[in-house]
């Protein structure tokens, strides 16, 4: 069975950097992408970017082009995203969430959430 | 940024049925299938249906979805109480190369 197992809270300083993680087991970690998405308090779910897993290539929505980096580590069947310069606007849930297919958008696996406080 | 755009809230009484909303543009729901995703507060979102209409394993049959043009619907049949919680659509976005999502509509069964 598939599971996503992220890394847990952070509190960070305005103009830090947070590395969250997501662990993945019970299925073949290279055969899909993988996205992170966030969720602010109250508000939509946020695609952040992806990254294929098989390959490394990655896909960031603009407005994080200069600040966020997502990476695998294939022998621990671990995902990270990375974001700099971070500010009280990105104190949201960030989740990682398996693509059902190579890269379809379609998100059948989510990780439990890891919530990062700026302040 | 493209995003989709639902009602903030619906609600009806058990037993009944209830359909939400999703409307977008030609880059997303005009050309690519539609999800609908399922959150409880305090968890992560669970896929509901994917590619406009079908439901994964274990998904209640009580659930129906369509597409149209740039819309999409999401319906419940047989409400339950268990049925209360937020509904999100998503797609595809060509443009971005990467799923747009709904604002979420707050499910109340009165």
């Amino acid at each position: 069975q598939a599971q996503l197992v992220q890394s847990g809270a952070e509190v960070k300083k305005p103009g830090a950097s947070v590395k969250v993680s997501c662990k993945a087991s019970g299925y073949g970690f290279t055969d899909n992408a993988m996205h992170w998405v966030r969720q602010a308090p109250g508000q939509r779910l946020e695609w952040m970017g992806w990254i294929s897993v098989g390959t490394g290539n990655t896909n960031y929505l603009p407005k994080f082009q200069d600040r966020l980096t997502i990476t695998r580590e294939k022998s621990a069947s671990t995902v990270y995203m990375e974001l700099h310069s971070v500010t009280s606007e990105d104190t949201a849930t960030y989740y990682c969430a398996r693509d059902l297919e190579l890269l379809a958008g379609t998100l059948d696996v989510w990780g439990q959430g890891t919530t990062v406080t700026v302040s | 940024q493209s995003e989709l755009t639902q009602p903030p809230s619906v609600s009806e009484v058990p037993g009944q049925r209830v359909t939400i909303s999703c409307s977008g543009r030609r880059s997303n729901i005009g050309t690519n299938g539609v999800n609908w995703y399922q959150q409880f507060p305090g968890e992560a979102p669970r896929l509901l249906i994917h590619d406009d209409d079908i439901l994964p394993s274990g998904i209640s049959e009580r659930l129906s979805a369509s597409r149209s043009g740039t819309s999409a619907s999401l319906a419940i049949s047989g409400l339950q109480a268990e049925d209360e919680a937020d509904y999100f659509c998503g797609a595809w976005d060509d443009t971005l190369a990467g799923p747009v999502f709904g604002g979420g509509t707050k499910l109340t069964v009165l």
